[in-house]
């Protein structure tokens, strides 16, 4: 069975600061890879996708996200913070399902 | 490109009748529609699957005769809550893959279901 963990339930950073929300995941084979964002009260954005090819994906809004096959993972990460990148994140996997994590609550201090 | 919407955003009812949510795909044909609730705080639930003219595939634990889902045409998928109860109030959303992109699902904004 496949399965998707963000390790990390909530994470505080600065204004400016760079990001990378971890995510891992459990499958037999590549899966499909997809990282989402979700702002209070609202549906979900995706951000952006690994299928194949360059192991490492650049999103919308400046995030780009890594696939390590080796580690089973792949992170998210954004060089500086905006305050308007507060929101929870999703990571997702399409293997024979559509999973996705639990979630990681981004909060940016000023 | 790939947008989807929710109608209502946000409907209260008395518990006991029944609410019919609707979600749209307004710039693709949606072959496959994905209706899941989230609870505050958690992650999405995936409810059923739909794909156009086909009976719904309800998940595990789902009750499909209160859950009622129909997926009639290749923009359109309705969730019908039936005989809602308070338990019911969660928040619904669709997503929907198709023509523009069979292995990417595009969400709707969500509808906010509150069951007095």
């Amino acid at each position: 069975a496949q399965s998707v963990t963000q390790p990390d339930i909530h994470i505080t950073v600065s204004e400016g600061a760079s990001l990378e929300l971890r995510c891992n995941y459990s499958y037999g084979a590549t899966p499909y890879l997809f990282w989402y964002v979700q702002s209070p009260g609202q549906g979900l954005q995706l951000l952006l996708k690994y299928f194949s090819g360059d192991t490492l994906v650049q999103g919308i809004k400046g995030f780009e996200a890594e696939f390590k096959r080796s580690q089973s993972s792949f992170n998210l990460r954004k060089p500086s913070v905006h305050w308007s990148d507060a929101a929870e994140y999703f990571c997702a996997v399409y293997g024979q399902n559509f999973v996705f994590g639990p979630g990681t609550r981004l909060s940016v201090l000023p | 490109g790939a947008v989807v919407s929710q109608h209502p955003s946000r409907v209260i009812c008395k518990s006991g009748t029944s609410v019919k949510i609707e979600c749209r795909s307004l710039d693709f044909q949606a072959t496959t529609m994905f209706w899941y609730r989230q609870f505050p705080k958690q992650s999405l639930m995936l409810m059923a699957t739909s794909n156009e003219g086909s009976k719904a595939t309800y998940e595990q634990g789902v009750e499909k005769d209160k859950f009622l889902i129909n997926h009639a045409s290749l923009t359109l998928s309705t969730l019908t809550v039936t005989s809602a109860h308070p338990e019911d109030s969660s928040f619904y959303i669709c997503s929907a893959s198709g023509t523009l992109d069979t292995d990417t699902q595009y969400f709707g904004p969500g509808t906010r279901l509150t069951v007095l």
